[in-house]
């Protein structure tokens, strides 16, 4: 059974700050990582979909790293904002599945 | 362009009432579709998710039930509502394959 990890739940940085949010996957055999974004009281937005033969993708500020062997991704935010607060979640598909496994989230605050 | 519909936004019910949410999608044909739950604190549950017209695969036994009528159209129920049936409802779709998957707005639904 997949299992998704996201630490640390919680992180409060300075703004303009460069930072690092990690997710960690047990099973390998992935068939592609998304990251999403959530405000408050919102639904998902998609920020960065990334393919098993894939090892980073990138929009804008923001840069999703894959590393299946590690069952690790990160998502590098440059130049932090206080609009980049929200919940950040990733989430794994595996071979032969349609479902996708979420982790618990990251919530993120950009101290002005 | 594809949209996600989902309706209500919120709903307050008593226990034991009947519930009834809706979801469709716009521009697009066969996607898969899911309904997630979201309890405060919590990570994202997959609840049920649909291949095709008829196709439900439940995730997580419980009180609630989900229907396919037509091909981009969900509809989760519930025939006797419970107070931990409380929470935010999301649904979700997405095209078979490598493809992102994008999020309705959600419903937040209160069990009193």
């Amino acid at each position: 059974k997949q299992e998704v990890t996201q630490i640390p739940a919680a992180l409060s940085v300075p703004e303009g700050e460069n930072l690092v949010l990690n997710c960690s996957f047990t099973d390998s055999a992935i068939y592609n990582l998304q990251w999403f974004r959530q405000d408050p009281g919102k639904g998902l937005t998609s920020l960065l979909l990334i393919q098993s033969s894939q090892r980073e993708q990138t929009s804008g500020r923001l840069n999703a790293s894959l590393d299946k062997s590690s069952g690790r991704s990160t998502l590098y935010i440059a130049a932090s904002q206080p609009g980049d607060s929200a919940t950040y979640l990733c989430a794994v598909r595996i071979f032969g599945n349609e479902k996708l496994t979420f982790g618990t989230g990251t919530r993120l605050t950009i101290i002005p | 362009s594809q949209t996600i519909h989902q309706w209500p936004a919120t709903l307050v019910q008593p226990v034991g009432s009947p519930l009834s949410l809706e979801c469709t999608v716009e521009g697009t044909s066969n996607p898969n579709l899911y309904w997630y739950r979201q309890a405060a604190g919590r990570g994202l549950q997959l609840l049920f998710y649909s291949v095709g017209i008829g196709q439900i695969s439940s995730e997580v036994p419980q009180n609630l039930s989900a229907s396919r009528p037509q091909d981009r159209q969900f509809i989760l129920s519930s025939k006797k509502l419970l107070l931990s049936d409380s929470g935010f409802y999301l649904c979700a779709w997405t095209l078979a394959g490598a493809n992102v998957l994008t999020f309705g707005a959600g419903s937040r639904l209160t069990v009193l």
